[in-house]
């Protein structure tokens, strides 16, 4: 069976810390695809990043990292000094490759951002 | 990027009508669109897979005959809500692949809130 975990409901930093939120995937299938996706408040999902899971090496994009794990089927993403603007709601997600790329998201994990 | 929008953006209807959801790609065709619905502070859950000029596939659970879904050319699906009911008060939320660019990155419009009275 498929399954994408966010074992972290809410996370609540100060402004300027790094804060990590962790992904745990399970799927049989050799290629796959992961993402994570920001739903700020108002509602409309921004992607972040795609990586197939022939690819782990890690990505840094801007204050934005992510560690790609497969021994411990992990796709974690790191913050580097946080802000308020990152205050949203984020979601890792499972795509299959086999027939239409179906995606199966985490429960996603609340980031508060505190001034 | 690939833009997908939604309209309306939120539709508050009364019990027993019917409402209709559009989610148009705006520059990118799109052979397969998506339809998820959250619920406050849930996770987004698939409801059916859209593919242009032909039937939609459905998630187990989802009932065809409620959801009715319609994706009539390449960049535009929507979604009816058949004789709505207070338990179908939820996010709507569309997506869309851009082939062009990946087939398996979903592109994600703004989605629908809609309240049932």
């Amino acid at each position: 069976a498929q399954k994408v975990t966010q074992a972290q409901t809410e996370i609540s930093v100060v402004e300027k810390e790094d804060v990590t939120l962790d992904c745990v995937y399970e799927t049989r299938d050799t290629t796959y695809y992961l993402f994570w996706y920001k739903q700020p408040p108002s509602g409309e999902l921004v992607f972040l990043i795609r990586r197939n899971s022939f690819d782990e090496q890690n990505e840094i994009s801007g204050r934005y990292s992510w560690n790609f794990q497969k021994s411990t089927s992990s796709f974690n993403f790191t913050i580097t000094a946080s802000q308020v603007v990152d205050s949203a709601v984020y979601f890792c997600a499972l795509s299959l490759t086999s027939g239409t790329y179906k995606y199966i998201f985490g429960t996603g994990t609340r980031l508060k951002v505190l001034a | 990027g690939a833009v997908v929008s939604q309209h309306p953006s939120w539709v508050i209807c009364k019990s027993g009508t019917s409402v209709k959801i559009e989610c148009r790609s705006l520059d990118f065709q799109a052979t397969t669109m998506f339809w998820y619905r959250q619920f406050p502070k849930q996770s987004l859950m698939l409801m059916a897979t859209s593919n242009e000029g032909s039937k939609a596939t459905y998630e187990q659970g989802v009932e065809k005959d409620k959801f009715l879904i319609n994706h009539a050319s390449l960049t535009l699906s929507t979604l009816t809500v058949t004789s709505a009911h207070p338990e179908d008060s939820s996010f709507y939320i569309c997506s869309a692949e851009d082939p062009t660019v990946a087939s398996d990155t979903q592109y994600f419009g703004p989605g629908t809130r809609l309240t049932v009275l």
